[in-house]
This record gives C-alpha cells, sequence and structure tokens, in this order.
C-alpha cells in the first residue's frame, strides 16, 4: 500500500464545474502538507501548502484533517488551463524534510 | 523570479556509460533534492544536501552519487548505467531560513535516456 494515496482518476469536467480531490497518507508523523500540479513531461509545480484550519487562494481551497489523515482539494469554476495532474505530497520533517508523492489525480477540463 | 536550473535538459546515453547532471537552486535557498520519476511514476526521493552536508537519503542506487558545492548548486552523478536509469530526474530547492522552510521548487528536469 503506498504511503500517499489518490484517486487516479481521469476526472473529467465541463469548464466552469466544480471538482474535488481526496488523498489520504498513512504515515501519523507526517507534519507538512502540500497539493503540486504537474503537466505532461514537465516539472512539478507547487499549487499551495495544505494548513490544519483549511487554506484558500483564489479558486482553489485545501482542506486538512489530520484525524483522520485525509487531505482535500477543491477546484471551483474550472478552467481549460486547470488540465493537469494534481498530486497529494507529505513530507516528514524528521527525514530531512523528504517529499513523499502521491500517484496524482489526472483532470481534464473540457469545453 | 529566479527558478532552480537543470542542465542538461535531454542526455542520451548508452548502458555501462556515466553522466552527470547539474542543479542550480534558487538564489539564497540552502537546500537541494534529488528525485527521479520514471514512465507513469510519481517522483521518488533520491538524496537532499543542506550546507553542503548530506540531509538526507532515500533511494538512491549505490552507482549514483551526488554533492553540494560551495556555491550551493549540485551535481548527480551517474554510473554503470542502466536501461532502468531512463528517466527524469528533478531537482528542487528550499530554505531553511524562509518563512516557508518546507516548500520545495522543482526545476525543469533532466530527461535521461540510456540505450
Amino acid at each position: 500500500r503506498k504511503e500517499v494515496e489518490q484517486d487516479p482518476g481521469p476526472f473529467n469536467v465541463p469548464e466552469g464545474a466544480t471538482v474535488a480531490f481526496n488523498c489520504t497518507y498513512s504515515n501519523s508523523a507526517s507534519q507538512s502538507f502540500f497539493w503540486y500540479r504537474q503537466d505532461c513531461r514537465k516539472e512539478p509545480k507547487l499549487l499551495m501548502s495544505v494548513y490544519s484550519s483549511g487554506n484558500e487562494d483564489g479558486r482553489f481551497t485545501a482542506q486538512l484533517n489530520r484525524a483522520s489523515q485525509y487531505i482535500s482539494l477543491l477546484i471551483r469554476d474550472s478552467k481549460l488551463s486547470d488540465s493537469a495532474t494534481y498530486l497529494c505530497v507529505v513530507n516528514h520533517r524528521g527525514g530531512g524534510n523528504k517529499l513523499t508523492f502521491g500517484t496524482g489525480t489526472q483532470l481534464k477540463v473540457e469545453l | 523570479a529566479a527558478g532552480v536550473i537543470q542542465s542538461p535538459r535531454h542526455l542520451i546515453k548508452e548502458k555501462r556509460e556515466t553522466a552527470t547532471l547539474k542543479c542550480y537552486p534558487i538564489p539564497r535557498h540552502d537546500t537541494v533534492y534529488w528525485y527521479q520519476q520514471g514512465p507513469g511514476q510519481d517522483p521518488q526521493f533520491l538524496i537532499s544536501f543542506y550546507e553542503k552536508m548530506q540531509s538526507d537519503k532515500g533511494s538512491i542506487p549505490d552507482r549514483f552519487s551526488a554533492q553540494q558545492f560551495s556555491d550551493y548548486h549540485s551535481e548527480l552523478n551517474m554510473s554503470s548505467l542502466e536501461l532502468g536509469d531512463s528517466a527524469l530526474y528533478f531537482c528542487a530547492s528550499s530554505s531553511r531560513t524562509s518563512g516557508s522552510a518546507y516548500e520545495q521548487y522543482f526545476g525543469p528536469g533532466t530527461r535521461l535516456t540510456v540505450t
């Protein structure tokens, strides 16, 4: 079982839709949480850090539930340019800050 | 804003050859990380350096070595290359002295093909 689990999708949604991604992690020592997006054959790009109180950045909202070891990402008013793979990422600071990636959820926004 | 620079962007080598990948972190970032992403896989952590000292080691083969230099750039040296080493190699950097010390920023990657 992978340490960070995500639904691989693909999620095919119409432009303007709201879409939610979920992620669970198994290591309770995980201390920092992130969502990255990755376009085909490109580098992962940091979308947002995820805080216990939840945080929002424009159309993107991230939530963290430490008790359930669950992370979510909500994208509102989807744009064609949101099409990408969304990676749920955690780190354990005691482990030198290395990142552990989920396998990613593929999103395709269509006209 | 300046980003992480990696060179070369593409590299083709034959089995048993050696390769050296270079990474230049974001200015004033003190920590460098190396990740390997195989086809259809998620990035896997290889090794990291903080202030020129190795800070953590992941699934890096013994055939690979890395170091961080006084100007904070890092090099990943790969010897006795195997077909299975074909992958995207990403370098990422972060700054322990910044307010977002645990956020890592990735370079564009080096695509290594071993034939």
